[in-house]
């Protein structure tokens, strides 16, 4: 069975920076680009960062370019989202998503920027 | 970036009936195009992939059609576990964008 377990959110401030972790079991984590995908309270999808099944590309949202860093460990099946700078704006709930087709979900990790 | 527009933004329906939600592309994504299903207090779940794939284990009322710039998500026979929120997404060009959504419920 296919499992994605987010881990690291928590209430931050402004201009502080998190990291966002991705546990992933029940299939060849290497095999697979992943991506984050985040949800403001009470609104939409929105996708942050994808990356590649050997970490050698890595694509962002304008929004994040220069604050975020998505990365991988396949030693430790793995997914990470560093996040730098953060601004009420990334207050949200942070999906970790398996592939380009987001087949699979995490339960979500809830990151709120707050003073 | 391609915005993908929505409608209706909110669908009453009935149990039983046949339904049809809307995706229109600002720009062709030729099949690139997936739906996805949210129910409350949960994370979203794929529902149909390129279009028109269907997805192992999602029922088969759930279908899916379009290319370019136009697509549609039908549901033949609407059940109450389909009250939901319903997000299209297009994978053709970066940055990756999803529809607002379109919200089924309970007439």
């Amino acid at each position: 069975e296919v499992q994605l377990v987010e881990s690291g959110g928590g209430l931050v401030q402004p201009g502080r920076s998190m990291k966002l972790s991705c546990a992933a079991s029940g299939f060849t984590f290497s095999n697979y680009g992943m991506a984050w995908v985040r949800q403001a309270p009470t609104k939409g999808l929105e996708w942050v960062a994808t990356i590649s099944y050997d970490g050698s590309s890595t694509y962002y949202r304008d929004s994040v370019k220069g604050r975020f860093t998505i990365s991988r460990d396949n030693a430790k099946s793995t997914l990470y989202l560093q996040m730098n700078s953060l601004r009420s704006e990334d207050t949200a709930t942070y999906y970790c998503t398996r592939g380009v087709l987001h087949d699979y979900w995490g339960q979500g990790v809830m990151v709120t920027v707050s003073s | 970036d391609v915005v993908l527009t929505q409608s209706p933004a909110t669908l009453s329906v009935t149990p039983g009936e046949r339904i049809s939600l809307s995706c229109r592309a600002s720009e062709s994504v030729d099949t690139y195009l997936h739906w996805y299903q949210q129910k409350p207090n949960e994370s979203p779940r794929l529902l149909i992939k390129y279009a028109s794939q269907s997805i192992s284990g999602i029922p088969s009322r759930f279908s899916g059609s379009g290319s370019g710039t136009d697509f549609t998500l039908s549901i033949n026979g609407v059940e109450l576990e389909d009250l939901s929120i319903y997000y299209c997404q297009q994978g053709n060009s970066l940055p990756y964008t999803f529809g607002a959504g379109t919200k089924l419920e309970l007439k």
